[in-house]
């Protein structure tokens, strides 16, 4: 099964808007990332967050990790049209294999 | 960030056939590098792990005979689906680790279509 599971599965907001997207993972994990995928396109990288740390900012992206909760949330602010995407959370749970699990993914449609 | 490309970025294929999918590794030096699979509005499935210079290792439910793959060198690996059938039909991405296992880089994806 997968690592992640994502919340909402799906999110609608107004150009604008502020998009929180939440990540729930099973078991301890060295880092977590965040990527996005436009249809039918391959992944972009977003932010990396280690174990060890609880916050991240780049640009209008604010990533937080709570390893008590092992979850994590991705907030956009002030959202584009050009935000529309799906959005996975991915964990590597074991260093030395590398191997990336992805959650089921938030997608999101920002309404100009 | 490191560079990971995918060649064909898009394939058509009819039933039956063998179909070449290569991954390369630009600007760096890959001992591994994973290939997940991905279907229509759903998340990416590891598939395996290539590694340089040895076996591949297949994730539970992966046909090892059907998907084999190929670590030729230290930037390239070749993922081919044998006898292709509609329900192969899927995007095939690949990753590349840094030194260290922190990041993953991914390729572009292809997109097979098995008619």
């Amino acid at each position: 099964s997968q690592q992640g599971e994502e919340d909402p599965q799906a999110l609608s907001i107004q150009e604008g808007e502020n998009a929180t997207m939440n990540c729930s993972y099973k078991t301890s994990i060295n880092n977590l990332q965040w990527y996005r995928q436009n249809s039918g396109r391959g992944l972009v990288h977003l932010i990396l967050i280690r174990s060890n740390e609880r916050e991240k900012h780049s640009g209008r992206l604010r990533v937080t990790l709570d390893t008590s909760k092992k979850s994590s949330s991705l907030l956009i602010t002030a959202s584009r049209a050009a935000d529309t995407a799906s959005y996975f959370c991915a964990t590597d749970v074991n260093t030395n294999a590398g191997k990336s699990t992805f959650g089921d993914g938030t997608t999101l449609t920002v309404k100009p | 960030g490191a560079v990971v490309s995918q060649h064909p970025s898009w394939v058509i294929c009819k039933s039956g056939t063998s179909v070449k999918i290569e991954c390369r590794s630009l600007d760096f030096q890959a001992t591994t590098m994973f290939w997940y699979r991905q279907f229509p509005k759903q998340s990416l499935m590891l598939m395996a792990t290539s590694n340089e210079g040895s076996k591949a290792t297949y994730e539970q439910g992966v046909e090892k005979d059907k998907f084999l793959i190929n670590h030729a060198s230290l930037t390239l690996s070749t993922l081919t689906v044998t006898s292709a059938h509609p329900e192969d039909s899927s995007f095939y991405i690949c990753s590349g680790p840094t030194s260290g296992y922190n990041e993953q880089f991914f390729g572009p994806g292809t997109r097979l279509t098995v008619l």
